[in-house]
């Protein structure tokens, strides 16, 4: 079975630039997560889809990240302008969430490798 | 805000000892846990889960502990190996409608030969 891909792995760009990752999902996963993980913290969660509708972004600073998920496969996270503050590791991972139901089966989440990003 | 959080941010242990790392979760309405291992440069990695229902759970060399009574989560690690150096998050799951996953801010584990 495939794995959660995302790219790209590194990304360099200079505060107030714009920037975008992406991810493809298990196939057939219901739930997708964008987490930011800053060096030395845990991660994040900055917005999750159930399909293509978005269930959380309470943590997702909507004036600069936005994110999408067009026919629940694949999603992009875009940043605009980026901050000093936004490097991180931005992961993406993705769980099959039958329902409301509990258990490694349900709900599990796989992550991807990340995308590494430095602003400078 | 409630969050999940770790009681000691690196732990240091000689090869073939056990391991304990513990967390600590404040919301009570959690229902299930899980513990992910994240090596460097990797995204976090399913280690193993319990229910709330649950009080303990063993899995293949790693047992995880809950009490509720003082929202506290354990996973203990036997006879601890160079390849179990990573770092280790406790997440928690907050159902209510749908399915939400909050980490902590994990635990260093080194392991010495």
């Amino acid at each position: 079975e495939a794995g959660v891909a995302q790219s790209p792995r590194y990304k360099i760009i200079e505060k107030r630039q714009s920037v975008a990752f992406w991810c493809n999902p298990i196939s057939g996963h219901a739930t997708l997560y964008w987490y930011q993980q800053i060096l030395g913290q845990g991660p994040k969660l900055l917005i999750q889809f159930q399909n293509n509708g978005v269930v959380d972004d309470s943590q997702l600073p909507k004036d600069r990240f936005s994110a999408e998920r067009l026919k629940g496969v694949d999603s992009t996270l875009k940043i605009q302008p980026a901050k000093l503050e936004d490097s991180a590791v931005y992961l993406c991972a993705s769980s099959l969430d039958l329902g409301s139901g509990l258990g490694r089966g349900d709900t599990e989440a796989f992550f991807g490798q990340g995308t590494r990003l430095t602003v400078v | 805000g409630e969050s999940v959080g770790l009681h000691l941010p690196t732990l240091s242990v000689q090869e073939g000892d056990n391991s304990i790392i513990n967390c600590a979760y404040s919301n009570s309405a959690s229902d299930y846990f899980i513990w992910y291992k994240q090596e460097s440069g990797k995204g976090p990695q399913f280690i193993i889960d319990i229910r709330s229902n649950m009080d303990k759970r063993q899995g293949q060399r790693v047992t995880v502990l809950l009490n509720k009574t003082v929202k506290h989560l354990s996973l203990q690690i036997a006879a601890t190996q160079p390849g179990d150096s990573a770092v280790y998050f406790c997440a928690e799951n907050r159902s209510g409608g749908y399915n939400k996953l909050i980490f902590g801010a994990g635990t260093r584990l080194a392991v010495h030969p």
